[in-house]
């Protein structure tokens, strides 16, 4: 079966732009996460949805970071006034349910802000 | 805070050689440790998820350990081949809400 997607793929923004980047989880997931790794750093936990809840914000680094997620599906995290500091590679991936312990991980977005 | 360290941060082998490292992670509340393996450009592939003191997991030529009450667990790649270059990441789970908390990974270069 397909596995999560995201998309787009790369991209280049300009600083003080706004961006969205999608994910599509595997069908069926219920659970579904954010991390993102900056260069140099480890991955790091944005925040999770069960269905269309966020229990754990608690990864967003500042306000402008937000993210929502329609019909228990697609989820789509959005940084407005990009920031250099906000370049990395943005990961989501998605379980059956929270406590599951397989998370599936998508392939990434790589924003890049100039 | 949670840390959860990784070493050592890259690694450089020569095929055939074995190999291996290290993924420290707090000892108390522990749920599971995970293993992944990151190529560059795709997505991170799981290599094992272990819950109990003293699992063993294999999978072809890579295996794993754990201590949860010292907090640590070892990748062994037994005969590394090139294919094995990649980026291996642990992540530590203290809850079962799914949240990872990961190291910094230790990046294996085999050498043909």
């Amino acid at each position: 079966g397909a596995g999560v997607s995201q998309s787009p793929s790369n991209k280049v923004t300009e600083k003080g732009k706004d961006v969205e980047l999608r994910c599509d989880p595997i069908s069926g997931h219920t659970a579904l996460y954010w991390y993102r790794q900056s260069l140099g750093q480890g991955l790091e936990f944005l925040i999770y949805f069960q269905g269309n809840s966020a229990p754990d914000k608690s990864g967003l680094p500042s306000d402008r970071f937000s993210a929502e997620r329609t019909g228990g599906s697609v989820s789509t995290l959005t940084i407005q006034r990009t920031q250099q500091e906000d370049s990395a590679v943005y990961l989501c991936a998605s379980s059956l349910v929270s406590g599951a312990y397989e998370q599936y991980f998508g392939p990434g977005t790589r924003l890049t802000v100039t | 805070i949670l840390n959860v360290e990784q070493s050592p941060q890259s690694l450089h082998v020569q095929e055939g050689d074995s190999t291996n490292f290290t993924c420290s992670f707090p000892s108390s509340n522990f749920y599971a440790l995970h293993w992944y393996r990151w190529e560059t450009a795709k997505s991170p592939e799981a290599l094992f998820v272990m819950t109990l003191n003293g699992d063993e997991k294999k999978k072809g030529r890579i295996s794993a350990t754990l201590n949860t009450k010292e907090g640590y667990s070892y990748l062994y790649i037994k005969g590394s081949q090139p294919e094995d270059s990649a980026t291996y990441l642990c992540a530590f789970r203290s809850g079962n809400t799914g949240k990872l908390i990961f190291g910094q990974g230790t990046t294996l270069q085999v050498k043909p």
